[in-house]
């Protein structure tokens, strides 16, 4: 059964600051792996895809890595602003049975 | 191209009732799936539909179903509800199996309370 898990839970930092966010899958045998965002009461806004061919994706400030063989995954948020707080999801596709998410890390950026 | 969209956005039902949860798919989307989100927690998947037919199922009693149609349009319903029920529930759409180069996108979400 895949497990995914994501590190840390909670996080505040400082406006401008570069920052990562982590996550880490039991079962290698992914299709593709997905960040997304996901704001207090709302749906969920893709934020990159990575393929599991890939190494890693970039959209402005947000780099994604993959590491497939050791099952692992980081999002890095460059010079971050008070507007990137919000709850990061990681979630990978295994198949049929879609996606499997972590618990996420709720990140607040301090103005 | 419009993107996935739930209704209704919010919902109070009683304990015992059921519920209806209705999904528009992103144009050119033929596969539907849908995800239960208590508060806290990452959101885990209930069933998938691919061209009217469950495609697969996640750790969710008999009493959560749902139909796919020709337009490829989603319910999800939810029998006998009970107070564990209450969470937000998403609708996903994508091309193909889930297995393709595209992702999934997500509605806003019905947030469902069970009183």
């Amino acid at each position: 059964k895949q497990e995914v898990t994501q590190i840390p839970a909670a996080l505040s930092v400082p406006e401008g600051e570069n920052l990562v966010l982590n996550c880490s899958f039991t079962d290698s045998a992914i299709y593709n792996l997905q960040w997304f965002r996901q704001d207090p009461g709302k749906g969920l806004t893709s934020l990159l895809l990575i393929q599991s061919s890939q190494r890693e994706q970039t959209s402005g400030r947000l780099n994604a890595s993959l590491d497939k063989s050791s099952g692992r995954s980081t999002l890095y948020i460059a010079a971050s602003q008070p507007g990137d707080s919000a709850t990061y999801l990681c979630a990978v596709s295994t198949g049929r049975r879609a996606l499997t998410f972590g618990s996420g890390t709720r990140l607040q950026v301090q103005p | 191209e419009t993107g996935v969209t739930q209704s209704p956005t919010h919902l109070i039902k009683t304990r015992g009732q059921q519920v209806t949860l209705r999904c528009s798919s992103q144009s050119g989307h033929n596969t539907v799936s849908w995800y239960q989100q208590a508060l806290g927690q990452g959101p885990q998947f209930i069933f998938q539909y691919y061209r009217e037919e469950e495609n697969g199922r996640g750790n969710f009693p008999p009493r959560f179903s749902g139909l796919q149609f020709p337009n490829y349009s989603s319910e999800l319903n939810v029998n006998a509800l009970e107070l564990d029920d209450s969470a937000l529930y998403l609708c996903a759409s994508s091309s193909g199996l889930g297995q393709t180069n595209y992702g999934y996108t997500f509605g806003s979400g019905t947030r469902l309370t069970v009183v």
